[in-house]
């Protein structure tokens, strides 16, 4: 299976602050990278697929990047709501996800 | 509007069955590959199984492979998810989750969870 790691594991950011998360990919997955933000006690929402492709509904604030193994998701000005656990998740084979990250408030 | 309800879970023994059901709303049910996603309390996710849109296709984690099975009722618009032979490390949070389209694993839509336990 691929292995996707994310980095950081966990962070603090204030409102209003510029957020990059990355996923590195044990191999390379072409664009098929997808990202989701969890909050506590809910369910997982997709934010970007294709790995740069924003969904429906999501603010503009949030980005994807990257190709082949190296992506980013970039949050360009945090907002309250934004903070929760981010997670990559490829569907370029049998579907794997990151471990997660971490976002808190600072 | 796409609706995903599960319903099922609960407390069962090691080595006991239990069956899981997503209810499906809002969109053409056979049109669209559909996954289970479990979360194990304060853990990460963790894909379980997919079936797909056009063909009713299935396939399975390596760990749950031969003891899960996923199928679905067409005309109940409804998903299964067979766990038997259960393990203490099957507990979990259950997602039900809707794929972009009939073959994809990126999900756009998530049910709200049933939880199983695993334990005596």
């Amino acid at each position: 299976d691929i292995q996707l790691t994310q980095s950081p594991s966990s962070l603090s950011a204030s409102v209003g602050d510029r957020v990059t998360i990355t996923c590195r990919a044990s191999q390379s997955i072409s664009i098929y990278l997808n990202w989701y933000h969890q909050k506590p006690g809910k369910a997982p929402k997709l934010l970007i697929y294709a790995a740069s492709r924003l969904q429906s509904g999501v603010p503009s604030r949030f980005s994807g990047s990257g190709s082949g193994t190296d992506f980013t998701l970039t949050i360009s000005s945090l907002q309250p709501e934004d903070f929760a656990t981010y997670y990559c998740q490829q569907s370029y084979s049998t579907p794997t996800f990151g471990q997660g990250t971490r976002l808190e408030i600072k | 509007e796409v609706q995903l309800l599960e319903s099922g879970g609960g407390l069962v023994q090691p080595g006991g069955s239990l069956r899981l059901s997503c209810a499906a709303s809002g969109f053409t049910f056979t049109s669209y590959a559909m996954s289970w996603v479990r979360q194990a309390p304060g853990k990460g996710l963790e894909w379980v199984s997919t079936i797909k849109g056009n063909n009713g296709a299935t396939y399975y984690a390596d760990s749950v492979k031969g003891r899960f099975t996923f199928s679905r009722d067409n005309s109940k618009n409804t998903l299964y998810l067979q766990m038997d032979t259960l393990r203490a490390e099957d507990t979990a949070t259950y997602y039900c989750a809707k794929g972009i389209d009939s073959g994809s694993s990126t999900f756009d839509y998530w049910g709200q969870g049933t939880l199983v336990t695993v334990s005596s």
